[in-house]
Parts: structure tokens; C-alpha cells; sequence
């Protein structure tokens, strides 16, 4: 079965400072992206960051970047600099990809708290 | 780019109505998909779509969802009879195969 783990359900962190959400998952696919997604509390879905597994170098985006550990099966997302905006639910998540098709797999979800 | 325009964004409705939610994807994107998030379940994949075939519909709960894609624009998924236990944030996403993007989501409430 294709999993992925979110081990902290809630965080937080004072504005300015660092943070690091965990996340690990399972699958035997060698080729699958891997994505870390913001939910505010508006409930919309954003994309924070996209992971090819195929990639050794981890993305970064602006304040935010990964830690990809292939053999591990970690995808950990940093945030730097937080700001009181981060606060949301954070899902981390993996596409399978499988004969051309694809399904988004997630974990349940970290809630940050970012404090003034 | 506009992005994954979902309608009606929340209703109400009474148990037993039947509930229509509408999605229009990215242009040019091939991958459709319904989710559906509860407090309980977490976001759960209910079908999806590619090139307006329904792929995969092992999520749809029970026989009272049905979804259609008639077009490369628009679907929909609809709840008849809809009951209380239905109540969540369903959403609509669309990919072109590298990554998805999702709309803002319906919030359904069934009383």
C-alpha cells in the first residue's frame, strides 16, 4: 500500500524563526513526484513546493525548502523566516505515477502556528 | 490562468436533495480529479479523470455519487440522495501531469 506519514499533527513556531515539518512515506514506484501543500484556513488547497524523485538536488522556494532522503523515504518541508501567513495546515503528498496516470496520495496533515 | 473554478463555493441543503457541484479545470490540463475532505477521513480521492474517461472511481462512496466530464472544461459530481454523513469540502483538480492544482473548494453542509 502506498502510504505517507505525517508524524507531527500540530506545530508551532514564533514569527521570524525556523521551522521543519516531517513527513514519510512508502511506496515500491520508482518514478513519483513529491509535493508539499498549504491549507489556511479558508480551506483552499495551495502548492508550496513540487519534488521530482528522479532529482537529487531539493527544491527550494523562496522561504521555503525540502529535505528529500530517497533511500529514506523522507521528504521534510523547512520553512525559514516564518511569518504569521504560514499558519495552516500543511499536507504532504506523493504522486504515483502509473502507466501515464496519476493519484495524489497524502498524509493527514500538520497544523502550524506561527506566533507574534 | 485563471485556475480550477469550482461553483457553488458552499450549500445547504436538505437530506434527500439532490446535489450538483461543477468544476471547470485548467485549460489544457488532462487529469480531473474529485476529492473530498472530512475532519474524520482527511482528503480522500473519489475519481478522476483523464481526457474525459473516468479512470479510477474506487473512492465514490456508494452508488448515490455519480460524476461526468462531457467535455475537456467541465464536470461535475452529483449526490442524489444526498444524507447528513455527506457533509465535507469537496473539491475539484486538474493536472497536466506533472502537478495539481485545486480549486477553492465546495463546502456542502447537508441538514
Amino acid at each position: 500500500a502506498q502510504t505517507v506519514t505525517q508524524s507531527q499533527p500540530e506545530m508551532s513556531v514564533q514569527e521570524a524563526e525556523t521551522v521543519t515539518l516531517s513527513c514519510t512515506y512508502d511506496t515500491s514506484e520508482s518514478n513519483y513526484y513529491l509535493f508539499w501543500y498549504k491549507q489556511p484556513p479558508s480551506r483552499q488547497m495551495i502548492l508550496v513546493i513540487r519534488q521530482e524523485a528522479y532529482k537529487q538536488q531539493n527544491a527550494t522556494e523562496n522561504r521555503f525548502s525540502v529535505n528529500f532522503q530517497k533511500a529514506a523515504k523522507s521528504f521534510s518541508l523547512k520553512i525559514s523566516d516564518s511569518q504569521l501567513g504560514d499558519t495552516a495546515m500543511y499536507f504532504c503528498a506523493f504522486t504515483v505515477m502509473q502507466g501515464g496516470s496519476e493519484k495524489l496520495v497524502f498524509g493527514k496533515g500538520t497544523k502550524l502556528t506561527v506566533n507574534p | 490562468d485563471a485556475g480550477v473554478i469550482q461553483s457553488p463555493r458552499h450549500e445547504v441543503t436538505e437530506m434527500g436533495q439532490e446535489v450538483t457541484l461543477r468544476c471547470k479545470p485548467i485549460s489544457g490540463h488532462d487529469y480531473l480529479f474529485w476529492y473530498r475532505q472530512t475532519m474524520m477521513r482527511g482528503l480522500e480521492l473519489l475519481i478522476y479523470f483523464n481526457n474525459n474517461v473516468p479512470i479510477d472511481d474506487s473512492g465514490m462512496p456508494e452508488d448515490r455519487f455519480s460524476a461526468k466530464m462531457p467535455n475537456a472544461s467541465f464536470s461535475t459530481l452529483k449526490i442524489q440522495p444526498s444524507e447528513p454523513r455527506d457533509s465535507a469540502v469537496y473539491f475539484c483538480a486538474s493536472s497536466d501531469g506533472n502537478t495539481i492544482y485545486f480549486g477553492e473548494g465546495s463546502w456542502l453542509t447537508v441538514v
